[in-house]
């Protein structure tokens, strides 16, 4: 069983189109994250939610908007897709400890490459 | 910003020689955690190691081995006999209490034959 998987692995789609990625995790987690690697293999967190909650917007473009139906599912919809979104975008959910310790560390899905032209 | 800094972009050794793949970090947190991931040519981001700060314990994982140093804010990665199937790029990381990690720039190790 994959512990968190994304749909679709590639997406090519031209500019100014709207897309959607899917992730969904298996492992009962709370807190679930959007990251993005950029050509030179940079990844940066884009958002997470806690029990569908959001915690983290790291001043993302407001045409990327996370959705979160329930604490397992955090789909990802981009609306007038750029150039520059070009990336490989990550998923990943990790559990909450309790007593200020944190969280466990985040287990990745296997990536969705997005390629617009 | 409270940077994770990887200073080496690319690292190339021959199987069985030991590689140390470096990792300084800034933070003014009390609590953070620490975290290797590594990324092999298929793409997957895959969890090798997360410490806490308040346990400065060194870890030995078969060939692998992390010193972690709060003195000088590092968190050093050794691979002892390096073999080819090590061949990927290294992320270090630092955590917050509420889960966000920050990346360093990842290290390319190429280990050949």
């Amino acid at each position: 069983d994959t512990a968190v998987s994304q749909t679709p692995k590639y997406l090519v789609t031209q500019m100014g189109n709207d897309k959607s990625i899917k992730c969904e995790q298996n492992l009962g987690h709370d807190t679930m994250y959007w990251y993005k690697q950029d050509s030179k293999k940079f990844l940066k967190i884009m958002f997470s939610y806690n029990n569908k909650e959001l915690i983290i917007n790291e001043t993302v473009p407001n045409r990327f908007s996370p959705k979160s139906p329930d604490k397992a599912h955090l789909n990802l919809h981009i609306n007038s897709l750029e150039l520059g979104d070009s990336a490989v975008y990550f998923c990943a959910s990790s559990q909450d400890l309790i007593q200020g310790r944190g969280n466990t560390e985040a287990f990745f899905g296997q990536g969705t490459r997005l390629t617009v032209v | 910003a409270q940077k994770v800094t990887q200073a080496q972009t690319e690292i190339s050794v021959v199987e069985k020689e030991d590689v140390t793949l470096d990792c300084v970090y800034e933070t003014r947190d009390t609590t953070y955690y620490l975290f290797w991931y590594k990324q092999p040519p298929s793409g997957e981001l895959v969890f090798l190691i997360r410490r806490n700060s308040f346990d400065e314990q060194n870890e030995i994982s078969g060939r692998y081995s992390w010193n972690f140093q709060k003195s000088t804010s590092s968190f050093n990665f050794t691979i002892t006999a390096s073999q080819v199937v090590d061949s990927a790029v290294y992320f270090c990381a630092r955590g917050t209490s509420y889960g966000k990690l920050t990346f360093g720039q990842g290290t390319i190790l190429t280990v050949h034959p």
